[in-house]
């Protein structure tokens, strides 16, 4: 059974760079046909997709975000990582990695518990 | 704004059917079966509960039911029991370039 766990710094200053990493357990990172995805919530707020890598390395993100978001795997270490730069106290919110792929685009099947991340100085 | 557009709220006596909408345009929701739905108790990540409009993954309940027509999609829980009181979100496919919207979210209140 494939697991996923975020992990990062809880807290960013203003401006600074967030970055985040979601390990993979249970399951190669590099086999099957399966995306790897971010995506966020605001507390008492809906979902939002950040974006997502193939094992090939290719990606996409969101367009709302796609200047800021840089999202990489490295296969060896069974871990894809998010950045996003600039940070402000909007992009406060709880951060889940996330994978598709058995139940076709957009249908997320497993998802880590997600890990806070606050914007403060 | 999310770009889907949910309810905030809908409750239902234990037994009893509830609907939620998810409206959504010709751009997302109008043009792919790719809608999916995802339950959310308090402090946990989403479940997925549906995809591909109305198909259920293994292990999910088959109180749980999917549709669409037009821009609007439906989830409907029948027999409602305690559990099933979370936030639940849509999401769907919104092509290659956006890739998926989700709905602002909406609150079973099971009474």
């Amino acid at each position: 059974q494939v697991q996923l766990q975020e992990s990062g710094p809880g807290l960013v200053k203003p401006s600074q760079t967030l970055s985040l990493t979601c390990t993979v357990s249970g399951g190669s990172i590099s086999s099957g046909n399966y995306y790897w995805n971010w995506i966020r919530q605001p507390a008492g707020k809906g979902l939002e997709w950040i974006g997502r890598i193939y094992t090939s390395g290719s990606t996409n993100y969101n367009p709302s975000l796609k200047s800021r978001v840089t999202i990489s795997v490295d296969t060896s270490k069974i871990q894809f990582s998010l950045m996003l730069s600039s940070v402000t106290a909007a992009d406060t919110a709880m951060y889940y990695c996330a994978r598709y792929g058995d139940y076709g685009p957009g249908a997320f099947d497993i998802w880590g518990q997600g890990t806070m991340v606050t914007v403060s100085s | 704004q999310s770009a889907l557009t949910q309810p905030a709220s809908v409750s239902g006596s234990p037994g009893q059917s509830i609907t939620i909408s998810c409206t959504g345009t010709s751009s997302d929701v109008g043009s792919y079966n790719l809608v999916s739905w995802y339950q959310q108790h308090p402090g946990k990540a989403p479940k997925l509960m549906i995809y591909e409009v109305t198909k259920r993954p293994s292990g999910v309940s088959n109180r749980f039911s999917g549709s669409k027509s037009g821009n609007t999609a439906s989830l409907t829980i029948s027999g409602l029991q305690a559990e099933d009181e979370a936030d639940y979100y849509c999401c769907s496919f919104a092509g290659s370039s956006t890739f998926v919207v989700f709905g602002g979210g909406t609150k079973l209140t099971v009474l």
